[in-house]
């Protein structure tokens, strides 16, 4: 069973910080999402990775294989990323469900 | 741009009662999923559904839970004898590689 761990669990910032949200698995994937979670609850994909790194606007999503673990980077934060931030993994299998992660609360102040 | 979208939002339903929340797939997507979330908790798989048939359930997933694709297009989630401890954010999903959300229904017992 894969354990997803993310850190921090809570992260405040000034806008025009750069965030780093890290995450961390216990066992091999085929693939990590990085989510996005707004209060009233809907969930937004953000990346899909197997390897490498992917660039999204102001957000890049890395992912080390070797090592198990990813981070999303926010540049320049604005008060609009303030959401839920959540990392997932697929564990492989034949049908992509997804382990998540608790979530890391991300507020950027004005 | 496609959507899965998912019905009702916000379902009240009292102790021991049935209820189905419903969930319409991407068209072309062909695994679909149920997750739940209770409230302040990480999100949870509760089953896949490939080929007409359950792939994969969770140990949540126990005989009170069952799925159906009745049509072409929709998807349900029936829980028969609700519980106070059902009460929670489901959340349906399709894949064809990259995971697509529903917004959620938000089920609370009484």
């Amino acid at each position: 069973k894969n354990e997803v761990e993310q850190s921090p669990q809570n992260l405040t910032a000034q806008e025009g910080e750069f965030i780093t949200i890290n995450c961390s698995y216990s066992v091999g994937i085929s693939a990590l999402h990085w989510l996005q979670q707004h209060p009233g609850g809907g969930i937004v994909s953000l990346f899909m990775l197997s390897s490498g790194k992917k660039k999204h606007g102001r957000l890049i999503a890395t992912i080390n294989i070797q090592e198990k673990h990813s981070s999303l980077h926010i540049t320049a934060s604005h008060p609009r990323d303030s959401a839920v931030y959540i990392c997932a993994v697929d564990s492989g299998g034949s049908n992509y469900k997804l382990t998540f992660g608790k979530g890391t609360l991300l507020t950027v102040n004005p | 741009e496609p959507e899965v979208t998912q019905t009702p939002s916000h379902q009240v339903t009292q102790m021991g009662q049935e209820v189905i929340l419903r969930c319409v797939p991407i068209s072309n997507h062909l695994y679909f999923y149920w997750y739940r979330q209770i409230l302040g908790q990480k999100v949870e798989f509760l089953v896949s559904f490939y080929n007409n048939e359950i792939s994969e359930k969770s140990e949540i997933f126990d005989d009170q839970f069952s799925v159906e694709r009745p049509d072409g297009s929709n998807f349900t989630l029936k829980i028969r004898s609700t519980k106070l401890e059902d009460s929670a954010m489901y959340f349906c999903a399709s894949t064809d590689y990259e995971q697509y959300f529903g917004p959620g229904t938000r089920l609370t017992v009484t």
